[in-house]
């Protein structure tokens, strides 16, 4: 089945430090969303790309998606205590309009 | 109005007994999904359903576990004869039907079977 993959699984920086999580999965996707999951809460949408090397920004946040729609990378700048959390890709599974697959998450800390 | 609710907020029970899950979509939704997330790990869908139409049960893990939802709105997700391996976070989400594809998650039940 289909499986999307990312690393790394942890990282841990400095505040003020570059962030990036990267996903790949193993078919072309039709689109790719990103989710966080703050510690003890539950996860919350934060981008939808559908576009073959789209780039979107959200403040210190980029999304990009690959040219071949296969990746996908969330690279934050100048890291804050508040981007702590837990950094989800998912993608449509099989091609489904409904159905997600999420990676397993990249856990992002934080060291004041 | 508000989100996502689910109830209870934690459950405890022993193993071997059955428990009962509930998720309140948002109202208007009609794509409701249900995930099991167990410690450190990534989101397992278990079911979905939309609108009328058969829900897709291909993600639940044994027979032990059902889902139903009632009326469009209100689903309950029932897991008989719990097993220590059943302990996780229950999370439930649900979507419009057009617009944005986004999921908007409740706060999840965690359950932890002794």
């Amino acid at each position: 089945g289909q499986q999307v993959m990312q690393i790394p699984q942890y990282q841990h920086v400095q505040e003020g430090e570059d962030f990036t999580t990267y996903c790949n999965s193993s078919t072309t996707l039709s689109n790719i969303q990103w989710y966080k999951q703050r510690p003890g809460g539950h996860p919350v949408f934060l981008i939808q790309l559908v576009k073959s090397g789209e780039v979107k920004k959200q403040k210190r946040l980029t999304f990009q998606f690959g040219e071949a729609k296969k990746n996908s990378s969330l690279h934050i700048t100048a890291t804050q205590t508040t981007d702590v959390g837990t950094y989800f890709c998912a993608g449509p599974d099989g091609g489904s309009n409904y159905k997600l697959t999420f990676g397993k998450g990249t856990l992002l800390t934080v060291n004041p | 109005g508000a989100g996502v609710s689910q109830s209870p907020s934690n459950k405890v029970t022993e193993k071997g007994k059955d428990v009962e899950l509930r998720c309140d979509p948002i109202s208007g939704h009609t794509a409701l999904y249900w995930y099991r997330q167990s410690l450190g790990q990534g989101l397992e869908f278990l079911i979905y359903f939309q609108g009328n139409s058969a829900p897709d049960k291909s993600g639940l893990p044994s027979d032990r576990f059902s889902a139903e939802r009632t009326g469009g709105s209100v689903s309950t997700l029932t897991i008989q004869r719990t097993q220590q391996e059943d302990s996780a976070v229950y999370l439930c989400a649900s979507k419009g039907l057009e617009g944005p594809y986004e999921q908007y998650f409740g706060p999840g039940t965690r359950l932890t079977v002794t």
